[in-house]
């Protein structure tokens, strides 16, 4: 059964730090890696997709990257702002089968 | 604009009611998903419909129930049965298999009064 880990489950970095955000899984023949964000009381919000046929994705100051054969994937966040602070979550799923989540980074960008 | 649209926002349940929460998505996908959402916890699974006419139990399906009669519409039940049903409840949508990954809506907060 697939299981997601993610660390650390919380950081506290000053505004305009590079931070990178970690997520663990056990089985390594994942179909895809999504990353979401999630602000309090509030639903996920898709940030990154990387299919298993990717190395990494970015958009903006985001960057994410897969090693399958490691089982993990990162998150780079470059000149982190406040506006980042935020739970970030990543799912993996196999094959045929659904999306697992990990339980989270949460996050605090302080001015 | 294509979304998922959950409502209401908040709703509170008195013992023993059942409650709707709804969902409906115009992003033509076939796929839906409810997930519960507990503080300090990660997303677990409830019910999963990957056609219309047609859904399974996830990993926590029990005092819940669905129905999917169209393809925009997923709405979940929390009976009676479900002993601790205060939590944060997020609905989700995608193409057969998630090659697309998940598209959220705004969640529902239920809480027992």
């Amino acid at each position: 059964k697939q299981e997601v880990t993610q660390i650390p489950a919380a950081l506290s970095v000053p505004e305009g730090e590079n931070l990178v955000l970690n997520c663990s899984f056990t089985d390594s023949a994942i179909y895809n890696l999504q990353w979401f964000r999630q602000d309090p009381g509030k639903g996920l919000t898709s940030l990154l997709l990387i299919q298993s046929s990717q190395r990494e994705q970015t958009s903006g100051r985001l960057n994410a990257s897969l090693d399958k054969s490691s089982g993990r994937s990162t998150l780079y966040i470059a000149a982190s702002q406040p506006g980042d602070s935020a739970t970030y979550l990543c799912a993996v799923t196999n094959y045929g089968q659904n999306f697992v989540f990990g339980p989270g980074t949460r996050l605090s960008v302080l001015p | 604009d294509g979304g998922i649209t959950q409502s209401p926002k908040y709703l509170f349940r008195k013992e023993g009611q059942n409650v709707t929460l709804s969902c409906e998505q115009n992003l033509n996908h076939d796929a839906m998903y409810w997930y519960r959402q507990d503080p300090g916890q990660g997303l677990r699974l409830i019910y999963y419909s990957q056609i219309v006419n047609d859904f399974q139990k996830g990993d926590i399906a029990e005092g819940y129930s669905v129905s999917r009669e169209k393809k925009e519409s997923f709405p979940l039940t929390v009976t009676s049965a479900q002993k601790n049903p205060t939590a944060f409840y997020l609905c989700a949508s995608s193409i057969p298999g998630g090659s697309y990954g998940y598209t959220f809506g705004s969640g529902t907060r239920l809480t027992v009064v």
